[in-house]
Formats: C-alpha cells, sequence, structure tokens
C-alpha cells in the first residue's frame, strides 16, 4: 500500500480569492499523477495528467505543478468563483493508481 | 457516445448474498477499472484490466471477483456480500495501460447496501 496524502482536508475561501492545495507522493516508481475534480452526487472529472518533473498545465483559471524528484504537486486556482466548489483529487500512478482522500473546497459567495 | 456506464445505481443486499455490478464503456479503452470510495478513505482501486483478457488485484481485492467479458464490459461480482462491502462503487475506463498520458473516465456509480 502506498501513501498518497492531501492537504489541507477542507478550506473555505471568499470568492474572488486565490487558493492552492497539495497532493504528496513517493518519489520512486512515478509513472504520471493525475488531478480529477469532483463535484457531490457526480463523478470524478480529469484536470490535469502530469508525467515530467517540472510539468506545468493550465486549465483557465485551474494551473498545476509537478515535483516528482521530492515528490509533490500544487493545484491553484486563480480568483475563486462559487462553481469551484469541489473536491479535488489526486492519483498517483505507479504500477496501479492510488487516490488521496482529497481536498474539499467551499467557495463563498 | 455514452461513455461509461454502471448497472444498477443502487442495490441493498443481504449479508451473504451474490450480486454483479455491470460496467461498459463505448470509447475502445484498453483498461478498465473497478474502484470503491469510502468516507475518509478516498478511492480505492479494487481490481483492474490492463487490456482485454487481463486481470489484477488492486489495493483492496478482498471479496470480490472481476471479469473481463470483452474490450467494453468489466463486471465486478460479490460472491457472499459482507456490511463491510457497503460503500459507493465506481468503474473506470483508459485509452492505454500504464504508463501513459491518458487520463481516467468515470462512471456514474453504483451505491451499494448490504445489511
Amino acid at each position: 500500500i502506498l501513501n498518497v496524502e492531501q492537504s489541507p482536508q477542507s478550506l473555505h475561501v471568499q470568492e474572488g480569492d486565490s487558493t492552492n492545495f497539495t497532493c504528496s507522493f513517493p518519489s520512486s516508481n512515478f509513472y504520471a499523477l493525475h488531478w480529477y475534480r469532483w463535484e457531490t452526487a457526480k463523478s470524478p472529472e480529469a484536470l490535469f495528467v502530469m508525467t515530467l518533473n517540472g510539468d506545468e498545465k493550465k486549465k483557465g483559471r485551474i494551473s498545476a505543478t509537478l515535483n516528482t524528484k521530492e515528490g509533490y504537486s500544487y493545484l491553484y486556482i486563480k480568483g475563486s468563483q462559487p462553481e469551484d466548489s469541489a473536491t479535488y483529487l489526486c492519483a498517483f500512478l505507479g504500477n496501479q493508481f492510488y487516490f488521496g482522500t482529497g481536498t474539499s473546497l467551499t467557495v463563498i459567495p | 457516445n455514452a461513455g461509461v456506464t454502471q448497472t444498477p445505481k443502487f442495490q441493498v443486499l443481504k449479508t451473504g448474498q451474490s450480486m454483479t455490478l455491470q460496467c461498459a464503456q463505448d470509447m475502445n479503452h484498453n483498461s478498465m477499472y473497478w474502484y470503491r470510495q469510502d468516507p475518509g478513505m478516498g478511492l480505492r482501486l479494487i481490481y483492474y484490466s490492463a487490456s482485454e483478457g487481463t486481470t489484477d488485484k488492486g489495493e483492496v481485492p478482498n471479496g470480490y471477483n472481476v471479469s473481463r467479458l470483452n474490450k467494453r464490459e468489466f463486471s465486478l461480482r460479490l460472491e457472499s456480500a459482507a456490511p463491510s462491502q457497503t460503500s459507493v462503487y465506481f468503474c473506470a475506463s483508459r485509452g492505454l495501460a500504464a504508463p501513459s498520458t491518458d487520463t481516467q473516465y468515470f462512471g456514474p456509480g453504483t451505491r451499494l447496501t448490504v445489511l
């Protein structure tokens, strides 16, 4: 069993604030790091797949960075909106997928 | 294009009963996965199939069996359900087996309660 940790567990921010959260994973046997957005009562939806050390990906106001040598990835949301409220999951892909427990984000209007 | 579909959406079983959760994808993906989601535990991999004809154990395979019936379908069977198997089950599919930059596509989930 492999440990993928996400912090913080939950986060409340005001509309318009920028925020970020962390995914920590083992630095060995790394193939990829996936980020997903999971809204209540729906299925996880893919945000990013990152494979190379130093990778940066961006989709609108959301971006992510990857450091495979030290085993962490950051997800950033710029100018949070209420529709960004969701749980953000990361998943480490080595020989199989290991998911973190997620960061629950609530954006207060 | 339905993506990943799962049946049933909800199920209540008594301890000791058996059932099969069905999953199908229409994206011609090679890999398929079964996860369970429990409060505070995140998604945990039960079994996966890297390609048609192969299956492998994930993190929590005990009490489950799987069948990759063809490229489209991947079923999960509980032979003798236990209350500890009360969970939400998600099926997912992906284009290629590891290593790959393809993402996973998830089904809508099956909420299972074992009394």
